[in-house]
């Protein structure tokens, strides 16, 4: 089974705060993921990543940067964390496949208020 | 993507099956059925997919018309735990497009 593991189910920072979010995937997906939940506005992407030191911005990428130091590892950087950034956070991850449109699965998420 | 519309909640009882269906009209001939599920405050849980043939797993099966129109995800023996938001999703077939969009979904709820 795909395992994609999050640091952190709930978190609470203060305005300000440089905040780190982690997540790692042990099936040697090339893909990794990082979204946002928040209600009546869906699932938004933030950043993705198709290989190791490679990312492309998603829908909404300010305020937030990311690393990829490790194929297994994709961690979410919340620069300076501002009340706005409160919401679910999920990463996912999949197989890089030309052919057919792969499947993104997901981790449990990270719940992050920001005071 | 295609754009999909489901019911928005449908209750089922338990050990019943619960058919959830799913409109894509304007689906193309390149573009997969998805169906995800997502259970209060936990990340969304792939469940299956097609391109057009009907699909079985271990979670469910998903049958698509013919004319590839609209699509079933059929859960055979419903539990308690099933109870979630289903979301049917159609994606372009290739590696091009990595953005995952879920629509509002269909909140089932697994009545005792």
């Amino acid at each position: 089974d795909v395992k994609v593991t999050q640091s952190s189910r709930y978190l609470v920072k203060r305005t300000g705060e440089k905040v780190f979010l982690e997540c790692v995937q042990d099936m040697d997906h090339e893909n990794m993921f990082w979204y946002r939940q928040d209600p009546g506005l869906g699932l938004r992407l933030i950043y993705f990543s198709y290989d190791v030191k490679m990312k492309e911005k998603g829908d909404i990428p300010e305020g937030y940067s990311v690393s990829r130091e490790k194929k297994e590892r994709f961690s979410l950087i919340l620069e300076s964390a501002s009340t706005n950034q409160t919401s679910m956070y999920l990463c996912a991850s999949s197989l890089l496949d030309k052919t057919v449109q792969e499947t993104q699965y997901f981790g449990p998420g990270t719940r992050l208020l920001v005071l | 993507d295609a754009k999909t519309t489901q019911p928005t909640s449908m209750d089922c009882a338990e050990g019943r099956a619960a058919n959830l269906p799913c409109n894509h009209s304007t689906i193309s001939g390149n573009e997969y059925v998805y169906w995800y599920r997502q259970i209060h405050s936990q990340g969304p849980q792939y469940i299956i997919h097609g391109l057009k043939n009907n699909e079985t797993n271990e979670m469910a099966s998903l049958i698509i018309t013919e004319d590839r129109k609209s699509s079933t995800l059929i859960l055979p023996h419903a539990t308690l735990r099933d109870t979630a938001v289903y979301y049917c999703i159609v994606r372009v077939g290739g590696g091009s497009n990595y953005k995952l969009t879920f629509g509002k979904g269909t909140l089932l709820t697994v009545n005792p």
